[in-house]
């Protein structure tokens, strides 16, 4: 069984702090994605990553494939009470085969 | 917004019910997939359709029933659920490319009495 293991799996901080949220596979994954949900809606893709050693920005968001494609970070600086939510990172073992989900990271960001 | 629709997003139903959820895409996509989120679980996937055939059951009880008459559309039926049914019910929609980049709908909320 390939597992996708998340952490934190919660997190509560202040307004202007910064977070890291890791994601983690004994495995090599051919693709990664990040995914950002609210209460009662689906999950909304943020980020794909593809490439070993990859850094994609968004915003205050940085997202990070790790070299060897195993693992993956989200790191938010200047948390906002909008970033509140649940992030959950999916992989792809094999090009083609369906999505692993992490049980995800549920943030929330007070003011 | 995401271009991945799904009706109703709510539903209360009884255990002998029958009732059936609909998902529509409009991404020009030739996957459609459901998936189960339950409270501290991670998402469960339940069935995958590849160009309308069916090409994952992740041993879902035969109370779910899905049906994909075309690469548009997938509908998940119903039928003599029980309470640890109740769940956000997701329908995602991907090229089934390189990347298999998923689309997400806004879910429908189950609840089975």
């Amino acid at each position: 069984t390939q597992l996708l293991e998340q952490s934190p799996q919660f997190l509560s901080i202040q307004e202007g702090e910064n977070l890291t949220v890791y994601c983690n596979s004994s495995s090599v994954f051919s693709s990664l994605q990040w995914y950002r949900q609210e209460p009662g809606e689906g999950p909304v893709l943020l980020v794909t990553v593809v490439t070993g050693g990859e850094v994609k920005k968004l915003k205050r968001l940085t997202f990070q494939f790790g070299d060897a494609r195993k693992d993956s970070s989200l790191h938010i600086t200047a948390a906002q009470p909008g970033d509140t939510g649940l992030y959950l990172c999916a992989g792809e073992f094999q090009a083609g085969t369906a999505l692993i989900f992490g049980k995800g990271t549920t943030l929330s960001v007070s003011s | 917004e995401t271009g991945v629709t799904q009706t109703p997003r709510h539903l209360v139903m009884g255990m002998t019910n029958k009732k059936s959820l609909k998902c529509e895409q409009h991404l020009g996509h030739n996957a459609m997939y459901w998936y189960k989120q339950s409270a501290k679980k991670p998402l469960e996937l339940m069935f995958v359709y590849n160009f309308k055939e069916q090409t994952e059951n992740n041993s879902v009880p035969s109370r779910f029933s899905p049906e994909c008459p075309n690469s548009s559309h997938l509908f998940l039926h119903l039928h003599t659920l029980q309470p640890e049914d109740s769940a956000l019910y997701l329908c995602a929609s991907s090229r089934r490319d390189s990347t298999d980049t998923q689309y997400f709908g806004p879910g429908t909320r189950l609840t089975v009495l």
